[in-house]
């Protein structure tokens, strides 16, 4: 069965750092690989997906993520984290017809 | 402007009372899905149905029922069977394949059970 690992709970940068949260998965294929990110009592907004081709995606909001298929990793990167960006993440993974597995999330909070 | 909609945004419930949470979308869509989010688990599927009059158990489906009369609605019911019924409740919409798939999000609704 396709699983989802955020190894991250909780992440804590400085505004202006830079940003990278980890995502594993465990799947049969190549998997679509999605990036989401939520506000509090929203819901899910698309940052960037993967399905083939170039391994390294961009996606909105200056964020972008590599696909390692070595490493069974999505990972998403942002050079330099602002503010607004304190949120919660989720990785997803998705085959053609099956729905949606999710991660269960990274809090991410942004200091000055 | 298309969309997902779910209402009511908050839900307030007598503990055994069942109460049904509703989806409409305007997208044309055919896949639409439930989805229960919990602090720290992530969210959980429930329901999905891909076709209208159709629908499948997701990983924690007790406790719930859904019905798919129209290609617009996916409503869930949360029954007295469900033992922790409050939480975050998510509906999503598919379409597409390959390159052009896409999963859209409604805003939720929150269920609590007094």
């Amino acid at each position: 069965a396709q699983s989802v690992t955020q190894p991250d709970i909780h992440i804590t940068v400085s505004e202006g750092a830079s940003l990278e949260l980890r995502c594993n998965y465990s799947y049969g294929a190549t998997p679509y690989l999605f990036w989401y990110v939520q506000s509090p009592g929203q819901g899910l907004q698309l940052l960037l997906k993967y399905f083939s081709g170039d391994t390294l995606v961009q996606g909105i909001k200056g964020f972008e993520a590599e696909f390692k298929r070595s490493q069974s990793s999505f990972n998403l990167r942002k050079p330099s984290v602002h503010w607004s960006d304190a949120a919660e993440y989720f990785c997803a993974v998705g085959e053609r017809n099956t729905p949606l597995v999710f991660g269960k999330g990274t809090r991410l909070s942004v200091i000055a | 402007d298309g969309g997902i909609t779910q209402s009511p945004k908050y839900l307030f419930r007598k503990e055994g009372q069942n109460v049904t949470l509703s989806c409409e979308q305007n997208l044309n869509h055919d896949a639409m899905y439930w989805y229960r989010q919990d602090p720290g688990q992530g969210l959980r599927l429930i329901y999905y149905s891909q076709i209208v009059n159709d629908f499948q158990k997701g990983d924690i489906a007790e406790g719930y029922s859904v019905s798919r009369e129209k290609k617009e609605s996916f409503p869930l019911t949360v029954t007295s069977a469900q033992k922790n019924p409050t939480a975050f409740y998510l509906c999503a919409t598919r379409v597409g394949l390959g390159l052009r798939l896409g999963y859209t999000f409604g805003s939720g609704t929150r269920l609590t059970v007094v």
